[in-house]
């Protein structure tokens, strides 16, 4: 059965602090899709980034980085100078070849960048 | 675009009252999913479908069910509330599956059944 876990509940930096948030997933498949999401206060989902189980090259996107390593199955998430937009609840999620697009969700990470 | 909307967004029921969820997409997506969002459990399957017509068990179906009469639009029902059910319920769609499988989600409906 697949499972994410998100071990970190709550995480609080300073601005302008570098923070990672871990995941670690468990799966069956040898194809799956790895997401990660982030709920702000306002309660909408906004997608971040999805990575396929072929595609092991990190990537940047701005202040955001992510690694993923199929070896120690964990998919971490990377702020650099965080900032205090930044604070929000962060989930990743996976979604496996066979199961019709469904996903798995970690328990979140709640993110409090302090000014 | 308004992509996927969720009516209503806030709703306190009684227990033992019933409801209906509804999620509408304008993007023709074929997948169509309801999750609950409970305290650091992150978000869990209730139902999902796959097509018009067709729906399926998630991880936590009891208590709840769905309809996709038309595609565009998935309905989640509570035939009688109950307290446990008090949660934030999202809607999602997607395109198919392979290899563009990222989930559109709705604003959310919050959920409080006393």
């Amino acid at each position: 059965a697949q499972k994410v876990t998100q071990a970190q509940t709550e995480i609080s930096v300073v601005e302008k602090e570098d923070v990672t948030l871990d995941c670690v997933y468990e799966t069956r498949d040898t194809t799956y899709y790895l997401f990660w999401y982030k709920q702000p206060p306002s309660g909408e989902l906004v997608f971040l980034i999805r990575r396929n189980s072929f595609d092991e090259q990190n990537e940047i996107s701005g202040r955001y980085s992510w690694n993923f390593q199929k070896s120690t199955s964990s998919f971490n998430f990377t702020i650099t100078a965080s900032q205090v937009v930044d604070s929000a609840v962060y989930f990743c999620a996976l979604s496996e070849n066979n199961a019709g697009n469904m996903l798995t969700f970690g328990g979140g990470t709640r993110l409090m960048v302090k000014p | 675009n308004a992509g996927v909307t969720q009516t209503p967004k806030f709703r306190v029921l009684k227990t033992g009252q019933s409801m209906t969820l509804l999620c509408a997409q304008d993007m023709n997506h074929e997948y169509m999913y309801w999750y609950r969002q409970d305290p650091g459990m992150g978000l869990r399957l209730i139902h999902y479908s796959v097509g018009e017509g067709t729906t399926a068990k998630g991880e936590v179906p009891d208590g709840y069910n769905v309809s996709r009469l038309k595609k565009q639009n998935f309905l989640l029902g509570l035939e009688s509330a109950a307290p446990s059910q008090t949660s934030v319920y999202f809607c999602a769609s997607s395109y198919s599956r392979g290899f563009n499988t990222e989930a559109f989600f709705g604003q959310g409906t919050r959920l409080t059944v006393v």
